[in-house]
């Protein structure tokens, strides 16, 4: 099946620095690759999503990007804010029944 | 609008008792998950339903076995708790396959002494 792995797993910012997290899969056949945020004591939550046609795809502060040769896409926050600190998730899938998650980062932003 | 409702959000379990955990949308989704949340290894898919009356196994569902008699539930049973089945266990739905959102619940943290 299809392995996700994610870098870094703990990432510290200052307020209003950048922060980008990577991912990469193995399985070619993965088309679509959301992204999903948790916020402590809750489910996650998808705050944005690339389909495997698409190079990049950018929604206000969060963009993501694909490469697709390479097998792997990032999320970046630009003006990161203190309710940006999460743990953030990136996932594949094949558009089969399964998403494959990667193994979270937990993003701390610093005021 | 409650979207994914999980029930319940803690419990404690001794070693071979049994317990259901259950799940209920309000979004008329057909797409219904079981997930597992462990340190360190990001969700992993238990079992999931493509629609009322259907189950499907996952990546991970040894120990556990689910039902969806009705559209809107989705029941994850588990017949004997071993301590290995601690976890925070996660609910999700979707209105078709996962390549469109899928919406989760607040989760369930279980712990099997």
């Amino acid at each position: 099946g299809e392995n996700v792995e994610q870098h870094p797993s703990t990432l510290s910012v200052q307020e209003g620095d950048s922060a980008v997290i990577k991912c990469t899969y193995s399985d070619s056949a993965s088309n679509y690759f959301p992204w999903y945020k948790q916020e402590l004591g809750k489910g996650p939550q998808l705050i944005i999503d690339i389909r495997s046609n698409v190079g990049e795809k950018k929604d206000q502060r969060i963009a993501v990007t694909l490469n697709k040769t390479a097998k792997h896409f990032s999320l970046h926050i630009t003006e990161t804010q203190p309710e940006d600190s999460a743990v953030y998730f990136c996932a594949a899938s094949t558009a089969l029944d399964n998403l494959f998650f990667g193994t979270g980062t937990r993003l701390t932003v610093i005021p | 609008n409650a979207g994914v409702t999980q029930t319940p959000k803690f419990r404690v379990l001794k070693t071979g008792q049994s317990m259901t955990l259950l799940c209920a949308q309000d979004m008329n989704h057909e797409y219904m998950y079981w997930y597992r949340q462990d340190p360190g290894m990001g969700l992993r898919l238990i079992h999931y339903s493509v629609g009322e009356g259907t189950t499907a196994k996952g990546e991970v569902p040894d120990g556990y076995n689910v039902s969806r008699l009705k559209k809107q539930n989705f029941l994850l049973g588990l017949e004997s708790a071993a301590p290995s089945q601690t976890s925070v266990y996660f609910c999700a739905s979707s209105g078709g396959r996962l390549n469109t959102e899928a919406f989760f619940g607040q989760g369930t943290r279980l712990t099997v002494v």
